[in-house]
């Protein structure tokens, strides 16, 4: 069974305005970690921001935001004022504590215009 | 200094060809991965070491042989190459604790070209 799911292969949006990324993820674990990366088209994969499940605030990171709704099983990145240098593929990704991998989802390509 | 390190970042060979892929990481980790990004851009983990011990073995071919000399290192031999092998093969680093779910640390991948 998918794990993450990210139902958004690609979006637009404008300069300066925010975008928000869904992601929604499977798991039975008590403890888990949520995780965004950005992959640029020069390929490497930039981590973003990082939601423990039990974290009751939302994470934050510069202009990135994790919304995290437990019960939803939902985790979705906004990203404020968006720059032409925010245009990449964004994956979500979660961790459960009893496996050390990182399972992702098919990722969410944003282009950003000017 | 690049905290995980991949070498080579390209290789084109023909079918048939055995290739590896090096990887050294300088965090200090335990575990080290090979996930694999197919034309899809889909990521897929394919091994895992922990403190030179394998813990993950997804439904790898045979083909497909880690190998990790130490904690810093893990390599990714590969044998008689099929087109289908063509993809960007990433290393990754991690702390190893039982119980951490905190981030992987990528090096830059190593796109691999079967023609």
């Amino acid at each position: 069974a998918q794990k993450i799911t990210q139902t958004q292969p690609g979006m637009f949006v404008q300069e300066k305005e925010a975008v928000t990324l869904d992601c929604t993820y499977d798991t039975s674990d008590q403890s888990y970690g949520l995780f965004w990366y950005k992959q640029p088209s020069s390929g490497e994969m930039i981590f973003l921001i990082y939601q423990g499940s039990y974290d009751e605030q939302n994470a934050t990171e510069g202009r990135y935001s994790l919304n995290f709704q437990k019960a939803r099983k939902s985790a979705n990145l906004v990203i404020s004022a968006s720059q032409l240098g925010d245009s990449a593929m964004y994956f979500c990704a979660m961790r459960e504590v009893n496996d050390y991998k990182l399972s992702f989802g098919a990722g969410t390509t944003v282009t950003v215009r000017a | 200094d690049t905290a995980v390190s991949q070498t080579p970042k390209y290789l084109v060979t023909q079918m048939g060809n055995d290739k590896s892929i090096k990887c050294e990481q300088n965090l200090g980790h335990d575990t080290m991965y090979w996930y694999k990004q197919d034309s899809k851009k889909f990521l897929k983990i394919m091994f895992s070491y922990n403190n030179k011990e394998l813990i993950i073995n997804e439904t790898v071919p045979n083909r497909f042989s880690p190998k990790s000399p130490d904690k810093a290192h893990l390599n990714l031999h590969i044998n008689s190459l099929e087109l289908g092998d063509s993809a960007v093969y990433f290393c990754a680093s991690s702390k190893g604790e039982v119980g951490y779910t905190g981030e992987l640390f990528f090096g830059e991948g190593s796109r691999l070209t079967v023609l």
